[in-house]
C-alpha cells in the first residue's frame, strides 16, 4: 500500500526538542521530494520545511528557520523533522508530504502527528 | 516571501450550484508552480490541481483551474455534496513554498 506514516508527536515544554519520523512504503522514497506542513488547530496550512530527492538541498519557513532541521534515509525510506527551541506557536499537527515526481504539488500525505509545546 | 491571499473566505452555495475561488499572488508566480488542494474535517489535504489546470489523478472533471497573471482560479462546475469543504491554494517558490488561507465552501 502506498503510504505515509508520521510518529513521534507528543506533548514537550517551550525550549524542548523533539524528533518526528515519517515512514514511507509502496513507493520508491527516493525519487521524489517531500515536505512537512503542518496545521494549528481550527488554522490553515503552513509549509514548515522541503528536501529534494537525496537530502542535499533543503528549504525552510522563515517561523522555524534555525531552529528545525529536515533530514532523510533512502536506505530505510524514512524522513525526519529534528525540532528545536520548541514554542507554544509551534503547536500544531504535522503532515509529511510527497512531491510528485515531475510536477509541482504534493500528492500523498500521511494522516499527521500531534505536537503540542506547552508548560 | 510569495503571500497568496485566497477569497472570498466563505463561499455560501447549495448543491449543483457553482463555485468559483480565488488565489491571488504577491509577486509574479509561474503557472507551473500552482497547486490547489481540498481538506475535508479530520482529513489530510488532498491534491486537486497542479501546475494551475491539470487535474490530479482520480479528481473529477467538474473542478478545474486557470490562471491570468497573478490570479488563479477555481472553479467547481456543479457542486456535489462531497465538494463542501475547505480549498486552500499553494505555491512553489524557489526552495519556498507558501499556502494560502483557505476558502471554506459551504452548504447554503
Amino acid at each position: 500500500e502506498v503510504q505515509l506514516v508520521e510518529s513521534g508527536g507528543r506533548v514537550v515544554r517551550p525550549g524542548g526538542s523533539l524528533r518526528l519520523s515519517c515512514a514511507a512504503s509502496g513507493f520508491t522514497f527516493r525519487h521524489h521530494g517531500m515536505s512537512w506542513v503542518r496545521q494549528a488547530p481550527g488554522k490553515g496550512l503552513e509549509w514548515v520545511s522541503g528536501i529534494n530527492w537525496n537530502g542535499d538541498n533543503t528549504g525552510y519557513a522563515d517561523s522555524v528557520k534555525g531552529r528545525f532541521t529536515m533530514s532523510r534515509d533512502n536506505a530505510t525510506n524514512s524522513l525526519y523533522l529534528q525540532m528545536n527551541s520548541l514554542r507554544v506557536e509551534d503547536t500544531a499537527l504535522y503532515y509529511c508530504a510527497r512531491e510528485m515526481f515531475d510536477h509541482y504539488g504534493m500528492d500523498l500525505w500521511g494522516q499527521g502527528t500531534t505536537v503540542t509545546v506547552s508548560s | 516571501e510569495i503571500v497568496l491571499t485566497q477569497s472570498p473566505g466563505t463561499l455560501s452555495l447549495s448543491p449543483g450550484e457553482r463555485a468559483t475561488l480565488s488565489c491571488r499572488a504577491s509577486q509574479s508566480v509561474s503557472s507551473t508552480s500552482l497547486a490547489w488542494y481540498q481538506q475535508k474535517p479530520g482529513q489530510a489535504p488532498r491534491l486537486l490541481i497542479y501546475g494551475a489546470s491539470s487535474r490530479a489523478t482520480g479528481i473529477p472533471a467538474r473542478f478545474s483551474g486557470s490562471a491570468s497573471g497573478t490570479e488563479f482560479t477555481l472553479t467547481v462546475s456543479k457542486l456535489e455534496p462531497e465538494d463542501f469543504a475547505v480549498y486552500y491554494c499553494q505555491q512553489y517558490g524557489s526552495s519556498r513554498r507558501t499556502f494560502g488561507q483557505g476558502t471554506k465552501v459551504e452548504i447554503k
